[in-house]
């Protein structure tokens, strides 16, 4: 089935240690995004890539990293972890950048930085 | 700062009934406005999306509307089913139309009593 795969699904993480979400799209969509949902606060935008070489910030990006090296892959970084990046990780995609594009999401990577 | 308030946060209806679930936002020069349904551990699935120039769109038992100028919509369920038991978010995209400029609500977590 076409979509987006995200690994892992889970992972508990020490405060410090780096971390990379792995983010692959089959649908050639070209723009890609990484959510993060806490409870109270909701869906915020962490880094968005409209097209493959290009990437953006979005509302929440301190201490994360993003790289589209092509059109399938978007993975996350986590350089230095704190305990505060515990959350659920979505990535997202859609045909392009428009608004008019309905949204695909992966099933999701829930991190804990203890 | 384009918010988005939805009322109620949660919902528990017999099965049968109709519902509705309500979304708010503050800035009415919106691109489009989307409906999704999040199952519990799982991601987003887009429901419908609306245009700033409809009304209202349509899918089964769904049927959302859209009145931009007072900055709300609606989602209304139809003889509700025990599977409509969900957390039902609303994103408005803002009028640069990117899905990059989208604002999530924070959902409403909807149980449908069997």
């Amino acid at each position: 089935t076409a979509g987006i795969t995200q690994a892992p699904t889970s992972q508990i993480l020490a405060a410090g240690r780096s971390m990379t979400l792995r983010c692959t799209q089959d649908m050639r969509h070209n723009a890609m995004y990484w959510y993060r949902q806490d409870l109270g606060l909701g869906l915020r935008l962490i880094h968005y890539s409209n097209t493959a070489g290009t990437t953006g910030k979005g509302e929440v990006p301190d201490g994360y990293s993003v790289s589209r090296a092509n059109t399938d892959d978007f993975p996350l970084t986590l350089a230095s972890a704190v305990p505060s990046q515990t959350s659920v990780y979505f990535c997202a995609s859609s045909y392009d950048r428009a608004g008019a594009n309905v949204l695909t999401f992966g099933a999701g990577s829930r991190l804990t930085v203890l | 700062k384009q918010e988005v308030t939805q009322i109620p946060a949660a919902l528990s209806v017999p099965e049968g009934e109709n519902l509705v679930l309500n979304c708010s936002f503050t800035d009415s020069a919106i691109y489009n406005l989307q409906w999704f349904r999040q199952d519990p551990g799982k991601g987003l699935t887009s429901l419908l999306l609306i245009q700033s120039s409809q009304r209202e769109q349509t899918s089964g038992r769904l049927n959302a509307s859209l009145d931009k100028s007072s900055g709300r919509s609606t989602l209304y369920i139809a003889a509700s089913q025990p599977g409509d038991s969900a957390t039902y978010l609303c994103a408005v995209s803002d009028s640069g139309g990117g899905a990059d400029g989208l604002t999530f609500g924070k959902g409403t977590h909807l149980i449908i009593q069997p």
